[in-house]
């Protein structure tokens, strides 16, 4: 049973550019959640996707923005790019319609120079 | 304030040691309530739900309390591969009661040494 993936496991961009990273959830999951983790700080919520809509979003400006497909894998895009959005990005996947216990998949480090 | 925090840390403590690990919430809405480990450079993985009632897994022992809006983690004889950071998580739905928003402290990072 594979767990929760994505891609690329790490990524080097520079100011102003975009950048696009890929989850497949868990199978039999059907919801994917993205997280941003600074170094030294706990995840920060970006947005969960269910049913390919964007059903909740953290406080994150809309240089973010993200995609779910109907096998249920899902995109996170950032624009415009900042030294500040060097992170651990992480995704996670959950089932039905209350998605409270989450997978997390092991993450794409992105450092912007 | 922030919408969880956790001790600073880090917690330095000998094999075989108890360890507590404190954590608070604001918002008093939270839906569910969980403990999270982390290790270096990895995932976070869960560890345990938390229940009012308490509970309990093995050397794990976890509470709750909502009208303090508290949760602790309790690691008894504590073990050289428990060494990671624990991160507290509360849940919030949306207005529609949908979805699960995990919403993390800052993590507490233990080292256990020999």
């Amino acid at each position: 049973d594979a767990g929760v993936t994505q891609s690329p496991t790490h990524l080097i961009k520079t100011r102003g550019q975009q950048v696009t990273l890929r989850c497949s959830p868990k199978s039999g999951h059907d919801t994917v959640s993205w997280y941003q983790q600074a170094l030294g700080q706990g995840p920060q919520f970006i947005f969960q996707y269910y049913e390919e809509e964007e059903r909740q979003r953290g406080n994150f400006p809309d240089r973010f923005s993200g995609h779910q497909f109907p096998n249920y894998s899902s995109e996170l895009n950032v624009n415009a790019l900042l030294l500040g959005d060097s992170a651990l990005y992480l995704c996670a996947s959950s089932t039905g319609y209350v998605q409270e216990t989450q997978y997390f998949g092991p993450g794409t480090r992105l450092l912007v120079l | 304030r922030k919408e969880v925090e956790q001790d600073p840390g880090p917690f330095n403590v000998p094999e075989g040691a108890t360890v507590a690990f404190n954590c608070t919430y604001s918002n008093s809405a939270s839906q569910s309530f969980f403990w999270y480990r982390q290790d270096c450079r990895k995932e976070p993985k869960l560890l345990m739900s938390v229940y009012s009632s308490g509970n309990e897994d093995g050397r794990f022992t976890a509470q709750l309390n909502r009208a303090s809006q508290y949760i602790s983690l309790l690691i008894r004889d504590s073990k050289l591969s428990d060494s990671a950071t624990y991160l507290c998580v509360v849940t919030l739905r949306n207005f529609y009661n949908q979805g699960g928003k995990l919403i993390f402290g800052q993590g507490t990072e233990l080292s256990v040494k020999p």
